[in-house]
């Protein structure tokens, strides 16, 4: 069993769909990290957490620190928030990364 | 700033050849680090330095792979000889500060090098 585990692994969504993205991770971390991958490769941090919840505009992170379990929401979802998110957990600096959660958005 | 630069972008290379990617970090930061992302294995941390000093190189495939820091603003990873099982994309990133103080420490990434060993 993976350390990190992502669900759904591909998900596709209608415009303004509001949409989830799970983490669970099995071991014990002090931080955890949503990514986002572009269909280019670059790589752009969005949050990192380590208790509650953080919001930057459409997106909303939270993290249960007791259920090892963090969430990912986008609200109205958009064509341009296609792209592989990546769930990465870490004690120190040693991130261990989820296999990433492909998501299209169809306009 | 202009963010982490990499370089090259992309790199061809024969088998049993030296490769060297380069990276320099963000102006500042004091956390340099080097991943490599494969389909099958997806992001892995290879190596990461604070202060030009490596601190863990535990994630190193093999002693084919040596990574240098010699000042805080460059660093480069080495592959020597190269094989078709290192292809893959290398990410550079880099932070500043304490992971554990500051909650919204983060790591910003370069755009990577994609490497191929035919």
């Amino acid at each position: 069993k993976n350390e990190v585990e992502q669900s759904p692994q591909n998900l596709t969504a209608q415009e303004g769909e509001f949409i989830t993205i799970n983490c669970s991770y099995s071991v014990g971390i002090s931080a955890l990290h949503w990514l986002q991958q572009h269909p280019g490769g670059g790589i752009v941090s969005l949050f990192m957490l380590s208790s509650g919840k953080k919001k930057h505009g459409r997106l909303i992170a939270t993290i249960n620190i007791q259920e090892k379990h963090s969430s990912l929401h986008i609200t109205a979802s958009h064509p341009r928030d296609s792209a592989v998110y990546i769930c990465a957990v870490g004690e120190t600096y040693k991130y261990i990364f989820g296999t990433g959660t492909r998501l299209k958005v169809l306009a | 700033d202009a963010g982490v630069i990499q370089s090259p972008r992309h790199e061809v290379t024969e088998m049993g050849q030296e490769v060297t990617l380069r990276c320099k970090p963000i102006s500042g930061h004091d956390y340099l680090f080097w991943y490599r992302q494969t389909m099958m294995r997806g992001l892995e941390l290879l190596i990461y330095f604070n202060n030009n000093v490596p601190i863990d190189d535990s994630g190193m495939p093999e002693d084919r792979f040596s990574a240098k820091m010699p000042n805080a603003s460059f660093s480069t990873l080495k592959i020597q000889p190269s094989e078709p099982r290192d292809s893959a994309v290398y990410f550079c990133a880099s932070s500043f500060g304490q992971f554990r103080v500051r909650d919204d420490t983060e790591a910003f990434f370069g755009q990577g090098t994609r490497l191929t060993v035919v």
